[in-house]
């Protein structure tokens, strides 16, 4: 099985400045056909999650631009240019190349 | 506008059974995967079932194996988690997601308590 480790678990951000968190995956998330489905999602305080990127660094409709996703292989990074206060909640990286899919445990952006 | 509802938690023994429920609008739902995630309180996501478009693969985490089914009714637009032989540590909310690779919507979740 997969398994994705986030970094940090928390990050303390001042409103305004950039935020990044890291993916790291026990294996290659590049299948067969040269696709790599590492997905980045938000979930604020009581709410279900929310998608924010697909395939590495594709933004869904509607999120911000500030939200960026990058990496490859087993490396990943979400960036956030300029933190908001509505960016607030836990951010999970997830993997889809194999079943079961998984999670990271959490990355929780908080305000300074 | 896609909507994805959840129904079917609620409070069980351990050992006991219940069936959740999603219903989908606003999209056909026989063009996509389905899955159920669940999230225990104050912990992350955890991916539980996927299901194909015609219900011909199904895949689950090693811990539900054997116990709980994932199944579908594309003339209902529903989709549904048959949970046997429950255990404290089901206790969760049960999101149902439309997808199979990424998951761009997400039900708002109903919640199942495993407890005596």
């Amino acid at each position: 099985d997969i398994v994705m480790t986030q970094t940090p678990l928390s990050s303390p951000v001042t409103l305004g400045q950039p935020a990044s968190i890291s993916c790291r995956s026990s294996q290659s998330l590049v299948d067969s056909g040269g696709n790599t489905y590492l997905s980045w999602l938000q979930q604020r305080p009581g709410q279900p999650p929310r998608l924010l990127i697909y395939k590495i660094s594709n933004r869904i409709s509607g999120v911000p631009d500030r939200f960026s996703g990058s990496g490859a292989g087993t490396d990943f990074t979400l960036k956030i240019s300029r933190v908001e206060a509505e960016d607030v909640g836990v951010y999970y990286c997830m993997q889809a190349t194999q079943f079961p899919r998984s999670f990271g445990q959490g990355t929780k952006l908080e305000i300074k | 506008e896609v909507q994805l509802v959840e129904s079917g938690g609620g409070l069980v023994q351990p050992g006991g059974s219940l069936r959740l429920s999603c219903a989908a609008s606003g999209f056909t739902f026989n063009n996509y995967w389905m899955t159920w995630v669940r999230q225990a309180p104050g912990k992350g996501l955890e991916w539980v079932a996927s299901i194909k478009q015609d219900g011909s693969e199904k895949y689950y985490v090693d811990s539900v194996k054997g116990r709980f089914t994932i199944s579908r009714d594309n003339a209902k637009d529903s989709l549904y988690l048959q949970m046997n032989s429950l255990r404290a540590e089901d206790t969760a909310v049960y999101y149902c997601a439309r997808g199979g690779w990424w998951f761009e919507y997400w039900g708002q979740g109903t919640p199942v308590t495993v407890s005596s």
